[in-house]
């Protein structure tokens, strides 16, 4: 059975950084491609970004409100993929989801979700 | 990238059969036949329920439909169960692309 479970959210101020972590069972992750997805409280899933597998390069992508401050990477020792975020802003305050792709791009697992306030 | 355009909100009774419309343009939903969407109750991680336009994954209930017509993808559930009120989301994919992006989100009401 696929788990993913997130971990590492907290309350941060702006212009701090995080990083989040998913570990993942059932599942090794450097075989598949990999998303952070957020979700604003109140409002709809937003994608941020992906990293492929390793046979793909292992290499990412992101959407533009992240580009430049967040980081997707993974650590194949310990099976978990990680979202760095760095020169955090208000309006990334959302719980981040990390999730797996199926072959036909589509996220058919899920974890639970680790919830970033960024406040002063 | 722009989010896909799906409406605020629908309803329908039990018994009912509702469409969930989802409309990109041909850069997305128009070029892909990789549209996939999501049940996400409130709370909760969302879920696949429909994959590639119009297939289920296994144990989804065969009243969850998709379609596309050009540069709008559909999702239908017929027979309406209170069980279905809840957020509904629509995701485009294209291989090769270095964008993607969900729609707004559909919230269900079932009335």
């Amino acid at each position: 059975e696929v788990q993913l479970v997130e971990s590492g959210g907290g309350l941060v101020e702006p212009g701090e950084s995080l990083r989040v972590s998913c570990v993942a069972s059932g599942i090794t992750l450097k075989d598949v491609w990999m998303s952070w997805v957020r979700q604003a409280p109140g409002k709809g899933l937003e994608w941020v970004g992906r990293i492929k597998n390793k046979g793909d390069g292992g290499t990412t992508v992101y959407a533009a409100p992240v580009k430049g401050r967040f980081t997707i990477s993974r650590d194949d020792s310990k099976n978990t993929l990680y979202l760095q975020m760095n020169s955090l802003e208000t309006e990334d305050t959302a719980v981040y989801y990390c999730a797996k792709y199926g072959v036909s791009g589509q996220f058919d697992y899920w974890g639970q979700g680790t919830l970033v306030t960024v406040s002063s | 990238q722009s989010a896909l355009t799906q409406p605020a909100s629908v309803s329908g009774s039990p018994g009912q059969s509702i469409t969930i419309s989802c409309t990109g343009t041909s850069s997305d939903v128009g070029g892909s036949n990789l549209v996939s969407w999501y049940q996400q109750h409130p709370g909760k991680a969302p879920k696949l329920i429909i994959y590639e336009g119009s297939r289920r994954p296994s144990g989804v209930s065969d009243r969850f439909s998709g379609s596309k017509s050009g540069n709008t993808a559909s999702l239908t559930i017929s027979g309406l169960q209170a069980e279905d009120e809840a957020d509904y989301y629509c995701f485009s994919y294209e291989r090769g692309s270095a964008f993607e992006v969900f729609g707004g989100g559909t919230k269900l009401t079932v009335l």
